[in-house]
């Protein structure tokens, strides 16, 4: 089970929205509804943003967003702030032997 | 609170064993899924097992099949990881995590701040 493809880098300019694609197949991303992202600080555990695509746990912020169309998925931010600067994952549900596959990994910068 | 607190990583010789453990609180431990994913030193996160409510059902990522155990406790809310056979290619941060937000998801919330285990000589 290959890793999803991400872009290695998003940047963005305060106040902007970014949208960071995550690819994979019809056996994963295309095939389910079980789509995630996760934020992580340098040195930090992850932090669940978005789960079953488009929804948002408690606590995160509405600037976080998450769709899907056919095998891609995407995250948006917007309203770009310092504080989001940091690495993001896609993560979904597959059908293959190994049930989960992550992505490869964006890195966040606000210019 | 929901907590996740890990334990048990450090050095270890290539072909070695290490457990990790798990200890969870703030939340009916009985009721979720739980997984282990792993991190190497600069790289992406990695899924490498999951186990259900009452341990019965088991996965694991390919590259630990037959190497790695994962079960858990449930009197004492606490999940764990027996890593034998441990090669180089198996160093990283290895974290604990619920699946959530609800019982049933697909997804992982919250992780725990993750043990280091290093494989090498």
């Amino acid at each position: 089970q290959s890793a999803l493809t991400q872009p290695a880098s998003v940047s963005g300019s305060p106040g902007q929205s970014i949208t960071i694609s995550c690819a994979g197949t019809s056996s994963d991303v295309g095939g389910y509804n079980y789509v995630s992202w996760y934020q992580q600080y340098p040195g930090k555990a992850p932090k669940l943003m978005i789960y079953d695509v488009s929804d948002r746990p408690s606590g995160v912020s509405n600037r976080f967003s998450g769709s899907k169309s056919g095998n891609t998925a995407s995250l948006t931010i917007s309203g770009l702030q310092a504080e989001d600067e940091a690495d993001y994952y896609c993560n979904s549900y597959t059908s293959s032997s190994t049930p989960y596959v992550f992505g490869t990994g964006t890195k966040v910068t606000v210019l | 609170e929901v907590q996740l607190v890990e334990s048990g990583g450090g050095l270890v010789q290539p072909g070695g064993s290490l457990r990790l453990s798990c200890a969870a609180s703030g939340f009916t431990f009985t009721n979720y899924w739980m997984s282990w994913v792993r991190q190497a030193p600069g790289k992406g996160l990695e899924w490498v097992a999951n186990i259900g409510q009452d341990g019965s059902d088991r996965n694991y990522v390919d590259s630990v099949k037959g190497r790695f155990t994962i079960f858990r406790d449930n009197a004492k809310k606490s999940l764990y990881l027996q890593m034998n056979s441990l090669r180089a290619e198996d160093t990283a941060v290895y974290y604990c995590a619920r699946h959530g937000p609800a019982t049933k998801s697909q997804s992982f919330d919250p992780w725990g701040q993750g043990t280091l285990v290093t494989v090498s000589s």
